[in-house]
């Protein structure tokens, strides 16, 4: 079964700096792209950084480029989310996610599974 | 930046009956949009993907349709564990993006 665990998440000041981590299992990690996507309380879902299999290409957001970092240790199965400059709106629920794939196809930009979250509160 | 507006914001239903969810493209995605369930407390989940192609495991009581910039999410006849927030996303122009959602309650 494919899992993905998030974790990381605390209150934090504006300015201050977090990484997030989600340990994948029940795949073979390092063939696939993940994804961050984040919720804030209430609200909708905003996708945040994508990652190739072999973190060669990134993306990210316009609202968090310049402030956040996606990478991987494929070796370690785990997805990490630096995250620097924080600001109050970037409080939220953090997901990450797989893309999805269905029979030998994949669809980087379609996303399933998710984890559960980690939730990120920037409060002074 | 494409932006997905969604309707009704709140659908109110009762078990049994049938849901239609619509989802509107600032610009044309052709079939490049997805549908997802959230359950209060949970992570979304993928329903529909290509508009009209059911994800691993969903039921047959969901369909997906449309193309261009309008796009359809029906459920056929509402089970208790339907209710739920649905949001459409569309990946077809950079960056992937969500819509705001649409509530499905029980009446």
């Amino acid at each position: 079964e494919v899992q993905l665990v998030e974790s990381g998440g605390v209150v934090v000041q504006p300015g201050g700096s977090l990484r997030l981590s989600c340990a994948a299992s029940g795949f073979t990690f390092d063939d696939y792209t993940m994804h961050w996507v984040r919720q804030a309380p209430g609200k909708g879902l905003e996708w945040v950084s994508l990652i190739s299999w072999d973190g060669g290409s990134t993306y990210y957001a316009d609202s968090v480029k310049g402030r956040f970092t996606i990478s991987r240790d494929n070796s370690k199965n785990s997805l990490y989310l630096q995250m620097n400059s924080l600001r109050t709106e970037d409080t939220a629920l953090y997901y990450c996610a797989k893309e999805y794939c269905t029979n030998g196809v994949c669809h980087h930009n379609w996303f399933d599974p998710w984890g559960q979250g980690t939730l990120v509160t920037v409060s002074s | 930046e494409i932006v997905l507006t969604q309707s009704p914001a709140t659908l109110s239903l009762s078990p049994g009956e049938r849901a239609t969810l619509s989802c509107r493209a600032s610009q044309s995605v052709s079939s490049y949009l997805a549908w997802y369930q959230q359950k209060p407390g949970q992570a979304p989940r993928l329903l529909i993907y290509d508009a009209s192609n059911r994800a691993t495991g969903i039921p047959a009581r969901f369909s997906g349709s449309g193309s261009g910039t309008d796009f359809t999410l029906t459920i056929s006849s509402l089970e208790p564990e339907d209710f739920a927030v649905y949001y459409c996303q569309q990946r077809s122009n950079w960056p992937p993006f969500f819509g705001p959602g649409t509530k499905v309650d029980i009446k």
